[in-house]
């Protein structure tokens, strides 16, 4: 089945920088990769989520990235703020969207 | 935008008693949703997924018998710990699939933190 990794776990940067927390997965049949962004105590809410037959997406200081070929793909956020301190979740899934597979997560801590 | 509900938001229950949460899409029809368990610091681990009308598919290693799930119509989907115990405390989560053509994507409920005394 399906393993998606995750790294990495813990990520500090200073208010203004970016950050950027890769995943990788394990079945090319993949073909939906959705990033969710998960504040204490809340459910996971979707910030950016990419399809396999796009490179790229980008939505203001969020950007996915994907690389099928490597079968990884990764979350860009830049000139960072305080509120974007949260974990974050990558996950896989065939069929666009069944049977999610997640990443262990990230714990993002933005320092002003 | 698609909002899924989830209730209640925090559970204390006593040993050997059932507690049911509930997940209700708001706006829009969820034939399908999808129930997780999250323990502290840890990622999501899907448990079942509920079928409108039909029998929940459960995962491997989830008991079917301690996790009620009831998919009764379109917008609820209900799961009941059943004779809970100290180790099903957990935060449970569920998600449903939202509807929009081309742009469709997973909203997820706002969890219920269960904690078993």
């Amino acid at each position: 089945g399906e393993n998606v990794e995750q790294h990495p776990s813990t990520l500090s940067v200073q208010e203004g920088d970016s950050a950027v927390i890769k995943c990788t997965y394990s079945d090319s049949a993949s073909n939906y990769f959705p990033w969710y962004k998960q504040e204490l105590g809340k459910g996971p809410q979707l910030i950016i989520d990419i399809r396999s037959n796009v490179g790229e997406k980008k939505d203001q200081r969020i950007a996915v990235t994907l690389n099928k070929t490597a079968k990884h793909f990764s979350l860009h956020i830049t000139e960072t703020q305080p509120e974007d301190s949260a974990v974050y979740f990558c996950a896989a899934s065939i069929n666009y969207g069944q049977n999610f597979v997640f990443g262990p997560g990230t714990r993002l801590s933005v320092l002003p | 935008g698609a909002v899924v509900s989830q209730h209640p938001s925090r559970v204390i229950c006593k040993s050997g008693t059932s507690v049911k949460i509930e997940c209700r899409s708001l706006d829009f029809q969820a034939t399908t949703m999808f129930w997780y368990r999250q323990f502290p610091k840890k990622s999501l681990m899907l448990m079942a997924t509920s079928n409108e009308g039909s029998k929940a598919t459960y995962e491997q290693g989830v008991e079917k018998d301690k996790f009620l799930i009831n998919h009764a119509s379109l917008t609820l989907s209900t799961l009941t710990v059943t004779s809970a115990h100290p180790e099903d405390s957990s935060f449970y989560i569920c998600s449903a699939r939202t509807p929009g053509g081309a742009n469709y994507g997973y909203t997820f409920g706002s969890g219920t933190r269960l904690t078993v005394v």
